[in-house]
């Protein structure tokens, strides 16, 4: 079946500028994360939802970013006002149940300029 | 201290050997823990999930799990070159995963 999805696959923006990021995760997975990597580094965890819920958003940097999941499916990571030190791999994942093993989509690799 | 700790590496082995890849990890609630290989430039890959203590394997793959340590490892057998890549240790607790920065692996022919 068809794993997850983001788009895009590559964003540059201009300092200050506000970017939505998607994620399509895995059909029937409850559960969705965000992540962030940085080179280097494994993935750091931004948040995550159950079903529309978002049960824990203890990782987002800064109040410049959040966080979406209207109707359980498809979530959007939004930045707002971008920074430079926001350059990173934006990873979205998936899990059938919370505490399950996750699927990560390709990734979103976002340049601020 | 970070939460969840691997030896960055790199670890060279020659084809054909076994590859041992250690993690240690801080919080004693962790309920679930994971491998996942990630090659250059691309995203994380699910190799292994465990959950008991105990060894479990899959293919050339063994994980085993000591909670009482706090303790989660890889075994790699037959070693093969295209097993180059980073391996992450994940740990889960209340829902939540915390990796660590991973350990580089090459295998060489």
């Amino acid at each position: 079946g068809a794993g997850v999805s983001q788009s895009p696959r590559y964003k540059v923006a201009k300092r200050g500028q506000d970017v939505a990021l998607r994620c399509d995760p895995i059909s029937g997975h409850v559960s969705l994360f965000w992540y962030q990597q940085a080179l280097g580094q494994g993935p750091e965890f931004l948040t995550y939802f159950q079903n529309e819920a978002q049960l824990d958003k203890s990782g987002l940097p800064s109040d410049r970013f959040f966080a979406e999941r209207p109707e359980g499916s498809v979530s959007t990571l939004k930045i707002q006002r971008t920074q430079q030190e926001d350059s990173a791999v934006y990873l979205c994942a998936s899990s059938l149940k919370t505490g399950y093993e996750q699927y990560f989509g390709p990734g979103t690799r976002l340049t601020v300029t | 201290q970070k939460e969840v700790e691997q030896n960055s590496g790199p670890l060279s082995v020659p084809e054909g050997a076994i590859a041992s890849l250690n993690c240690t990890y801080s919080d004693r609630g962790s309920q679930s823990f994971f491998w996942y290989r990630q090659y250059s430039g691309k995203s994380p890959e699910l190799i292994m999930f465990i959950y008991s203590n105990g060894d479990k394997e899959d293919g050339r793959f063994t994980a085993q799990l000591n909670k009482a340590s706090q303790y989660v490892s890889l075994l790699i057998r037959d070693s093969q070159p295209s097993d180059s890549a980073t391996y992450l240790c994940a740990v889960n607790s209340a829902g939540k995963s915390t990796f660590g920065d991973g350990t580089t692996l090459t295998v060489k022919p």
